[in-house]
């Protein structure tokens, strides 16, 4: 069983169009994090949700809007793409907040495309 | 959290022990050293971490100096499998779970 699957794994679009990236974790997990990964290859933090409750916010665009209906999922929603949206999305999700062993399992990854 | 310095690459022979060293001389106590390794086209995965004493796993040993400045990630029969960028983050284990990933270290085993 995958612990952290993303979906779609490629997303080639346009640019102005709006689109979803969907993450789901089976590990029980009460945290789950947004990383984005550009061209460059720096892993940076986007956002983070510990029991459907945003905690992180690292100064990104309204136009990215992150949704957790519940804790084992963790959308990305992007208005208005760009071409600089370009990048590698990773979904990740560790144990809860201040846990000791706070491993984090990262998904493979969304590669979006915007053209 | 605490900044990290790790040479941009190695090369390690396969069957050999890969030592991977990391510089983190502005830790504070309640920091963790932590490493993850990404191989090309995958998601990060974690390997290791710790506080003071050594640690080891199925997949590595970490070795850190007794003043915590640095530690070295060891890899004790590598093999091609092993080729990836190893990252080394410190962080307080009690925080938000954030990673703050740097350069890191482009390890390739060669045959």
């Amino acid at each position: 069983d995958t612990a952290v699957s993303q979906t779609p794994k490629y997303l080639v679009t346009q640019m102005g169009n709006d689109k979803s990236i969907k993450c789901e974790q089976n590990l029980g997990h009460d945290t789950m994090y947004w990383y984005k990964q550009d061209s460059k290859k720096f892993l940076k933090i986007m956002f983070s949700y510990n029991n459907k409750e945003l905690i992180i916010n690292e100064t990104v665009p309204n136009r990215f809007s992150p949704k957790s209906p519940d804790k084992a999922h963790l959308n990305l929603h992007i208005n208005s793409l760009e071409l600089g949206d370009s990048a590698v999305y990773f979904c990740a999700s560790s144990p809860r907040v201040g846990s000791r062993d706070g491993e984090a399992f990262f998904g493979q990854g969304t590669r979006l495309t915007v053209v | 959290d605490a900044k990290t310095t790790q040479p941009p690459s190695m090369d390690c022979a396969e069957g050999r022990a890969a030592n991977l060293p990391c510089n983190h001389s502005t830790i504070s106590g309640n920091e963790y050293v932590y490493w993850y390794r990404q191989i090309h086209s995958q998601g990060p995965q974690y390997i290791i971490h710790g506080l003071k004493n050594n640690e080891t796993n199925e997949m590595a040993s970490l070795i850190i100096t007794e003043d915590r400045k640095s530690s070295t990630l060891i890899l004790p029969h590598a093999t091609l499998r092993d080729t990836a960028v190893y990252y080394c983050i410190v962080r307080v284990s009690s925080n938000t779970g954030k990673l703050i990933f740097g350069q890191g270290t482009t390890l390739q085993v060669k045959p």
